[in-house]
């Protein structure tokens, strides 16, 4: 079946670092979407993105959608503790659009200030 | 979220007991949805529902039973727990299957 990657599965980064994590979807995705989780939290929205090669951003956050619409990355600048969490990418289940979410296995970043 | 509640936070049973989960949406979605959520696996899908009366099995539905007699209400039971359901549950609603999701608080489930 479909599945979606993330990598990478944990990273840790000192305050003011950059941060990326990346999304691969095993089939085309007429959209991906990205949540964040708090430890203890539950999965928050964050961003919808629809058009290949789409870029969004979101004060220190970036998210872009790949041209062929299989891939996805989340970008923060100048990480700060307060972006502590799992991050997770979730694309429809088919080609086509119309189905349940897949959710990648996250990625969660920790903050050293 | 405040318009979506999930009770109780917290549950503590035995093998072989049976469980529900609740759930509650104050926003009139018609996608309802039950995750669990386990370390290195993400969050997988149990059942959804497209309306009330409407549901279908997720990724992992054996051993769990789900209804919708409401719009507003999805319970999740477990009739007969194992072991291998301590997990932490998430239920979500969605307006439609592609739109977002907003995720209630979780149940912290251990089956001793």
């Amino acid at each position: 079946g479909q599945q979606v990657m993330q990598i990478p599965q944990y990273q840790h980064v000192q305050e003011g670092e950059d941060f990326t994590t990346y999304c691969n979807s095993s089939t085309t995705l007429s959209n991906i979407q990205w949540y964040k989780q708090r430890p203890g939290g539950h999965p928050v929205f964050l961003i919808q993105l629809v058009k290949s090669g789409e870029v969004k951003k979101q004060k220190r956050l970036t998210f872009q959608f790949g041209e062929a619409k299989k891939n996805s990355s989340l970008h923060i600048t100048a990480t700060q503790t307060t972006d502590v969490g799992t991050y997770f990418c979730a694309g429809p289940g088919r080609p086509g659009g119309y189905n349940k979410l897949i959710f990648g296995a996250g990625t969660r970043l920790a903050v050293h200030p | 979220d405040a318009g979506i509640t999930q009770s109780p936070r917290y549950k503590i049973t035995e093998t072989g007991r049976q469980v529900t989960l609740m759930c509650h949406q104050t926003w009139s979605h018609s996608y309802m949805f039950w995750y669990r959520q386990d370390l290195g696996h993400g969050l997988r899908l149990i059942y959804y529902s497209a309306a009330a009366d409407i549901t279908d099995k997720g990724e992992v539905p054996d051993g769990y039973v789900v209804s919708r007699s409401k719009t507003e209400n999805f319970p999740l039971t477990l009739e007969s727990a194992t072991r291998s359901q301590t997990s932490v549950y998430f239920c979500a609603s969605s307006g439609t299957m592609n739109q977002p999701q907003h995720f209630g608080d979780g149940t912290r489930l251990s089956i001793l």
